[in-house]
Parts: structure tokens; sequence; C-alpha cells
């Protein structure tokens, strides 16, 4: 079964600070890879994916993420944090055929402190 | 464009009252999706539709409902109303004209069964 964990539940970074957020995913082939944000009391925003090609990807907002093929990992970095970051983020997998049924990690909570 | 809109933000439920969430979306995308996402979850899925007249059940479908009737909208129905169902639940939609595509969420609806 297809699955992604998200092994940190709460990070907390000071203002200026790098980002990492860990992402691993369980499946039969490579999937589609996406970075979700959901602010306080909003929806999920995209904030990157990757489909095919350079495994490095660039988003919005200054994130990026890489796919690691060899580690079924899908990092999220980011080189400085500003305070709007925080929030929660979501790393999900979708099927590469068929109605791209996505399956969502736990989330990790991101706090920044000033 | 309006995007995905979800109606109502808030809602209480006694046990056994039955609801219906709304969904509407304005960009004429064919798949739709309703997912909960519960405290400290990522979020799982309910039902997803692929087109008017088509849906299919998610990970987690017992108590829920949908139709598709039209292309805009998905409303989801919960006939009788469990604590176990008090979650946020989510909208989304998409336009499958090619694969991992994005999926375009709307703001949530919060449920209390009390």
């Amino acid at each position: 079964a297809q699955s992604v964990t998200q092994p940190d539940i709460h990070i907390t970074v000071s203002e200026g600070a790098s980002l990492e957020l860990r992402c691993n995913y369980s499946y039969g082939a490579t999937p589609y890879l996406f970075w979700y944000v959901q602010s306080p009391g909003q929806g999920l925003q995209l904030l990157l994916k990757y489909f095919s090609g350079d495994t490095l990807v660039q988003g919005i907002k200054g994130f990026e993420a890489e796919f690691k093929r060899s580690q079924s990992s899908f990092n999220l970095r980011k080189p400085s944090v500003h305070w709007s970051d925080a929030a929660e983020y979501f790393c999900a997998v979708g099927a590469r055929q068929g109605a791209q049924k996505l399956v969502f990690g736990q989330g990790t909570r991101l706090t920044i402190n000033p | 464009n309006a995007g995905v809109t979800q109606t109502p933000k808030f809602r209480i439920l006694k046990i056994g009252q039955s609801m219906t969430l709304q969904c509407t979306q304005d960009m004429n995308h064919n798949y739709m999706y309703w997912y909960r996402q519960d405290p400290g979850m990522g979020l799982k899925l309910i039902y997803y539709s692929v087109g008017a007249g088509i849906t299919d059940k998610g990970e987690v479908p017992n108590g829920y409902n949908v139709s598709r009737s039209t292309t805009e909208d998905f409303p989801l129905r919960l006939e009788l109303a469990a604590p176990s169902q008090t979650s946020v639940y989510f909208c989304a939609s998409t336009n499958l004209a090619g694969l991992g595509e994005t999926q375009y969420f709307g703001p949530g609806t919060r449920l209390l069964v009390l």
C-alpha cells in the first residue's frame, strides 16, 4: 500500500535560519510528488510538485525540494525562513495513472522563533 | 474566479442528525475529491468523482454519500452523524487533461458532532 511518512511532527526554527522538512514515501513505482502548505484556518496551497526530469524542483515562496529515488525521499528546503512561513506542511504522493488520488503524510507543523 | 468554495464554514451537529456539505468549483474541472483531516493527521480521501454522474469510494467512505449531477458541484452527505465524523472536510478539484495536475483545495468545513 502507498504511504507517506513525515518523521517530524513539529519543528521550530529561528527566523533567517535554513529549513529542511523530511518526507519519505512507500510506493510500487515512482509516483508524482507534492508539497502543500496549510496556514491556520485555511485550505491547502501547492508549494511545488515533481513529475519527471530534474530532481531538484523549485516552488513558490523560495521553497525547493529534491527527489531522491534511492532513498524514496522528497525533502523540502528553504535557505532562510520568514515568520510568514509558520504553517503546516504536507507531503503527498499521487499515482501516475487513474484518478490522481493523493495520499498525504501526517504533516509537519513549523514554528518560527523571532 | 472563486476557485473551490465550500459551505458552511463551521457546523455543530447532534449525533444522528444529517447534513450536506456543499462544494462548488468554477474552473470547469472534471475531477473532484472530498478529504477529511483529523487533528494531527494528514488528509484522507473519502470519495472522488471523475465527471458528472461518476463517483467512487476513497480510503474512508463509510458514513458518507456523494453525488455529482453537474460538473461544478460535488456535495457530501452525512446521513447519521457520529462523533467519529468530527473533522475538517476539504473539497478539491483538478483538471486531468494530463496527469499529475495540481489539486486546488477549498477553505474547508469544520464539523463538530456532539
